[in-house]
């Protein structure tokens, strides 16, 4: 398969708890967005990296977030001390112009 | 202010019925538009894309849009429901002046089919 993939598809951690997930993005895309989708609304903007470059981070992404995508391939979003807010799917995106084609997501549950 | 609104928050049809989801965007140049769909739990599904040319575009699983500048609208259509449809589809769009095709998505449609 040579689509957007993301690791772990679910993760339940406690609060203060450390977290973090993978995204593979397609293999030639040196383009890749985090959203970050809670219940019953659309996805948000994160962050975007073109190849290895983190180019744009959103208001949404507190001190508690970090992204990196060492080498221009995979990406990993690390939340620190997460906060029941924190509950969410994050989404991972990968594109080489404005198309962007999406992983299935990770669905994070704080408790 | 910059938006994406799809009106509808929930939209149910009979199977084999027809379907109009609405999109209205409100930007200054065109934009790039999308609509995703996406089933419980899962991630977001192309259907259609507009950039430019022939405003009726056509797209996966039957559907297609119409984009009409005077309207600022980007409608999905589908002639003919099938129950696998049932699922939730956002509207979205690049900005025109948005160098890093950062999405903007509505607050999405879920969409019921009755049997």
């Amino acid at each position: 398969d040579t689509g957007v993939s993301q690791n772990p598809r679910h993760k339940i951690t406690k609060r203060g708890q450390n977290v973090t997930f993978r995204c593979d993005p397609i293999s030639e895309h040196n383009r890749l967005y985090w959203y970050r989708q809670t219940l019953g609304q659309g996805p948000e903007f994160l962050t975007y990296f073109q190849n290895e470059a983190q180019l744009e981070k959103s208001r949404l992404l507190s001190d508690r977030f970090s992204a990196e995508r060492p080498k221009g391939s995979f990406s990993t979003l690390e939340i620190q001390r997460t906060e029941q807010g924190d509950s969410a799917m994050y989404l991972c995106a990968s594109s080489l112009g404005p198309e962007q084609y999406f992983g299935p997501g990770t669905r994070l549950t704080v408790t | 202010a910059q938006s994406v609104t799809q009106p509808d928050i929930h939209i149910t049809v009979s199977e084999g019925a027809s379907l109009e989801l609405r999109c209205n965007y409100s930007y200054g140049a065109t934009p790039y538009l999308f609509w995703y769909v996406q089933s419980p739990g899962q991630g977001l599904q192309l259907l259609l894309k507009y950039f430019s040319g022939d405003t009726l575009v056509q797209g996966i699983k039957g559907f297609e849009a119409e984009f009409k500048r005077s309207q600022s609208s980007f409608n999905l259509r589908k002639p003919s429901v099938h129950w696998s449809d049932a699922a939730e589809y956002f509207c979205a769009v690049v900005p025109a002046s948005n160098r890093d095709d950062k999405i903007i998505f509505g607050k999405g449609t879920r969409l019921h089919i009755l049997p």
